[in-house]
């Protein structure tokens, strides 16, 4: 069974800071990983899909990349900002989703 | 475009009534899932549709669960004689046949009395 881990579970940083989420897998052998963003009592935004041939996907100020040898993939975010606090999802992609538990982010303006 | 919508949105039930939970998917998604976040369980999934056969319900917590998907579209989660455990957001999400990315709904929250 795939075990996807976030770490850390919450992190807080003043505006303009730039953010580093990280994720990890046991299944090396995975299809896709997918993050996601979740705004409290919303469901969850598709920020980016990085297949398993791609090595990192960038959209804005979000850079996702994928290392499946080391079972690893990292969201970076440039200059955060206040707007940029929700909790942050990463899923690997097998058809099905196997979700860790979230980083919550606060932006300090 | 639309996304994917699902209905309703709150649903307070007591314990042991059935109750239905409705999804819509974006138009032309082949693909249809349902996921379940509780507070004890993250994000789970439950159930995978391609049209409307399910080649996949191992994530169904009990035979009290079941689902349905007709014309390749609407999809309905069906949970009958609720428990308190079965308290949660029920979140229905779709991908197109061309890519694996799925899009979510805003989510059903289920609060069992």
């Amino acid at each position: 069974k795939q075990e996807v881990t976030q770490i850390p579970a919450a992190l807080s940083v003043p505006e303009g800071e730039n953010l580093v989420l990280n994720c990890s897998f046991t299944d090396s052998a995975i299809y896709n990983l997918q993050w996601f963003r979740q705004d409290p009592g919303k469901g969850l935004t598709s920020l980016l899909l990085i297949q398993s041939s791609q090595r990192e996907q960038t959209s804005g100020r979000l850079n996702a990349s994928l290392d499946k040898s080391s079972g690893r993939s990292t969201l970076y975010i440039a200059a955060s900002q206040p707007g940029d606090s929700a909790t942050y999802l990463c899923a690997v992609n097998d058809y099905k989703l196997s979700f860790g538990a979230g980083t919550t982010v606060t932006v300090r303006a | 475009g639309a996304g994917v919508s699902q209905s309703p949105s709150n649903k307070v039930t007591e314990k042991g009534k059935d109750v239905e939970l409705r999804c819509d998917p974006i138009s032309g998604h082949t693909a249809l899932y349902w996921y379940r976040q509780s507070l004890g369980q993250g994000l789970e999934f439950l159930i995978y549709f391609q049209g409307n056969s399910a080649p996949d319900k191992s994530g169904l917590p009990s035979d009290r669960f079941s689902a349905e998907r007709t014309g390749g579209s609407v999809s309905t989660l069906t949970i009958q004689r609720t428990q308190q455990e079965d308290s949660a957001v029920y979140l229905c999400a779709s991908s197109p046949r061309t890519s694996p990315r799925q899009y979510f709904g805003p989510g059903t929250r289920l609060t069992v009395l």
